[in-house]
């Protein structure tokens, strides 16, 4: 079955960075491309980055570009989203999804994972 | 940027109802409409997508419908499993964008 179970995430201050990883299985992974879609906390949905199943493409929201950087590694089923200069209003929960291209939906979806920013 | 707005932003049901969710693309999205329900503390979880087609699994009391820019999302015979909050998200173009959120809570 599919399963994509986030990690890396905590509290960190205004200007620090942080690195999520996604763990993929039950799926072939290069098949597929990934997004990164984040809720913060009472708040609604929002999409934050794709990545292309090769890799080679990649999208952001413009609030993030710049400042977040989406990669993958299709060898170990793996995909991050390194965030450098973090404000307060970064702090959500994140969440990995898998579409089929950029325009399909999101099929699946990790747990979550918290990050805080604050001093 | 393509903004997606829903209606009502909450409602009050009660079992056994009928519910309807609207929403409205700022322009043309053809069918590239997907619907979710998010329970507290969970994931999201994909209902429906390209407008009108059931994500596999998902209970045939689920319905979606529209084109273009208005879409709707129908809910018949509400069961206690479908209080949550539903989103519409827009996979036509990016950014992709997600409606504000529809909480259906009981009555």
């Amino acid at each position: 079955q599919v399963q994509l179970v986030e990690s890396g995430g905590g509290l960190v201050k205004p200007g620090g960075s942080l690195k999520l990883s996604c763990a993929a299985s039950g799926f072939i992974f290069s098949d597929y491309y990934m997004s990164w879609v984040r809720q913060a906390p009472g708040k609604g949905l929002e999409w934050v980055s794709y990545i292309s199943s090769s890799g080679s493409y990649t999208n952001y929201v413009a609030s993030v570009m710049g400042r977040f950087t989406i990669s993958r590694d299709n060898a170990r089923n793996s995909l991050f989203l390194q965030m450098t200069s973090l404000r307060a209003e970064d702090t959500a929960v994140y969440y990995c999804a898998r579409d089929y291209s950029s325009s399909s939906p999101f099929d699946y979806w990790g747990q979550g994972i918290l990050v805080t920013v604050s001093s | 940027d393509i903004q997606m707005t829903q209606s009502p932003s909450s409602l009050s049901a009660s079992v056994g109802d009928r519910v309807t969710i609207t929403c409205r693309a700022s322009q043309i999205i053809s069918g590239y409409l997907n619907w979710y329900q998010q329970r507290p503390e969970k994931a999201p979880k994909l209902l429906i997508y390209a407008a009108s087609t059931l994500q596999s699994g998902v209970p045939a009391r689920f319905s979606g419908s529209g084109s273009g820019t208005d879409f709707t999302l129908t809910i018949t015979n509400l069961q206690p499993d479908d209080f949550a909050t539903y989103y519409c998200q827009q996979s036509y173009s990016a950014p992709l964008t997600f409606g504000g959120g529809t909480k259906v809570e009981t009555k």
